[in-house]
């Protein structure tokens, strides 16, 4: 079983949609969660974090986590064509900064 | 402000050869990692500076992986020698000391490929 694990996709939204993004984790240590998005040789940029159970909003996104089932997830209302990247799920266990990544699902806005 | 650089952008090498990836953080972040990312797999921790000393280097492969950050600035990820399997993306990232987020920004990598 991986660490975290991430549909790869591709995931198809019309402009305009929600765009739903999944990731399971297995260390249930994990206390920080963070949503990178990557574009096509390009770096991961941080996107959002959350620490605690529930939702967290930050513009047209919203971060969800639900620690007892291992879940967090990332929303993307209104999703635009520029929104097309690789999103990276990535856990940190308590202490240090060493982020555990999954393999990314890779979002597709379509006009 | 200047984000993370990494050199070179991509290199081709034959197995048996040597490389050297160099990293410059963001000034003044003491908290250096490198990452790796094999095709098809998830982008995998190899170590983590803070300042010029080793924090944490449990994900290096083996010893032909040798990391340096002298004087707590720039690092360099030498491999020596090369092979196939050490094909893929190497990123750097940074971060501030007191970054409460545990924030990493991460350069656009190196990418390598081993013949």
């Amino acid at each position: 079983q991986k660490e975290v694990e991430q549909n790869s996709g591709p995931l198809s939204v019309p402009e305009g949609a929600i765009a739903s993004l999944n990731c399971t984790y297995s260390d249930r240590g994990s206390q920080s969660f963070f949503w990178y998005r990557q574009y096509s040789g390009k770096s991961p940029e941080l996107i959002m974090f959350i620490y605690s159970n529930g939702d967290k909003e930050d513009g047209r996104f919203t971060a969800q986590l639900n620690k007892a089932s291992q879940y967090v997830s990332l929303l993307i209302r209104d999703s635009q064509p520029s929104d097309s990247a690789t999103y990276l799920c990535a856990v940190m266990a308590g202490g240090g900064n060493k982020l555990t990544f999954g393999t990314g699902t890779q979002l597709k806005v379509e006009l | 402000e200047a984000g993370v650089t990494q050199f070179p952008s991509h290199s081709v090498i034959e197995k048996g050869q040597t490389v050297t990836l160099r990293c410059d953080p963001i000034s003044g972040h003491d908290n250096l990692y490198w990452y790796r990312r094999v095709m098809g797999k998830e982008i995998k921790f190899l170590l983590h500076f803070v300042k010029e000393s080793k924090q944490d280097e449990s994900g290096m492969p083996n010893n032909r992986f040798l990391a340096e950050r002298t004087g707590g600035t720039y690092s360099t990820l030498k491999v020596q020698p090369a092979e196939l399997e050490d094909s893929g993306v190497y990123f750097c990232a940074s971060s501030h000391k007191a970054s409460p987020t545990g924030e990493l920004f991460f350069g656009e990598g190196s990418r390598l490929t081993v013949l």
